[in-house]
């Protein structure tokens, strides 16, 4: 009864380093999101899937790139990582069709120094 | 664009007072409405939803009716308890089935006290 399951939970990154957040999910959902929340301005969306092999940019996507290889998977990238980055990283699915709620993992912490 | 305006927090109720957190949108036709929350160090859990003016949602002792007339979906308990501490996020659909994509409020942040 995994849900959505977030790696790593925590991060400590130096300014440049690259990383990558992986976002797996057990409930056959065909649409996935990245957002960051930081102190005051909710949750803000990075990029979303609606599907296998296809992606689009959010209301936030500079410096962030994403892949949905497998359906389950979904996976954020920070190439150049940047401490305007340093945030809480929240992957979400749902289901298609109308007003399906969406479902959470438990969420990336991430600090750059 | 859409948009959605929460009341800022923090919010400080004793237990077993009324609670009214406030929730205004602004939106191009007619997205579905949701209240979302979050407890400390989890993600976000879905808490209740209406998709239409005049629904009502309710989960758990919480309700929220969508209002057309006013753009609301206030969430309302009668009763709160120490253990419905936690962040409450209003939220619309964006662009509907499309997409699913869900445009956030900034949050609340409810601390009940014994």
């Amino acid at each position: 009864n995994a849900g959505v399951t977030q790696t790593p939970k925590f991060r400590v990154l130096k300014t440049g380093q690259s990383m990558t957040l992986l976002c797996a999910q057990d409930m056959n959902h065909e649409y996935m999101y990245w957002y960051r929340q930081d102190p005051g301005m909710g949750l803000r969306l990075i990029h979303y899937s609606v599907g296998e092999g296809t992606t689009a940019k959010g209301e936030v996507p500079d410096g962030y790139n994403v892949s949905r290889l497998k359906k389950q998977n979904f996976l954020l990238g920070l190439e150049s990582a940047a401490p305007s980055q340093t945030s809480v990283y929240f992957c979400a699915s749902t289901r298609q069709g109308s007003n399906q709620p969406q479902h959470f993992g438990d969420g990336t912490r991430l600090s750059i120094l | 664009g859409n948009s959605v305006t929460q009341m800022e927090g923090p919010v400080t109720l004793s237990e077993e007072a009324f609670l009214t957190i406030n929730c205004t949108y602004t939106a191009t036709g007619y997205p579905s409405l949701f209240w979302y929350v979050q407890y400390p160090g989890e993600g976000l859990q879905l808490l209740l939803k209406a998709t239409k003016a005049d629904d009502k949602g309710s989960n758990k002792g919480f309700e929220a009716t969508y209002r057309k007339e006013t753009t609301s979906f206030h969430l309302e308990k009668g009763s709160v308890q120490v253990s419905d501490s936690a962040v409450y996020f209003c939220a619309l659909s964006d662009q509907g089935g499309a997409t699913n994509k869900l445009i956030f409020g900034t949050g609340t942040l409810l601390a009940v006290q014994p």
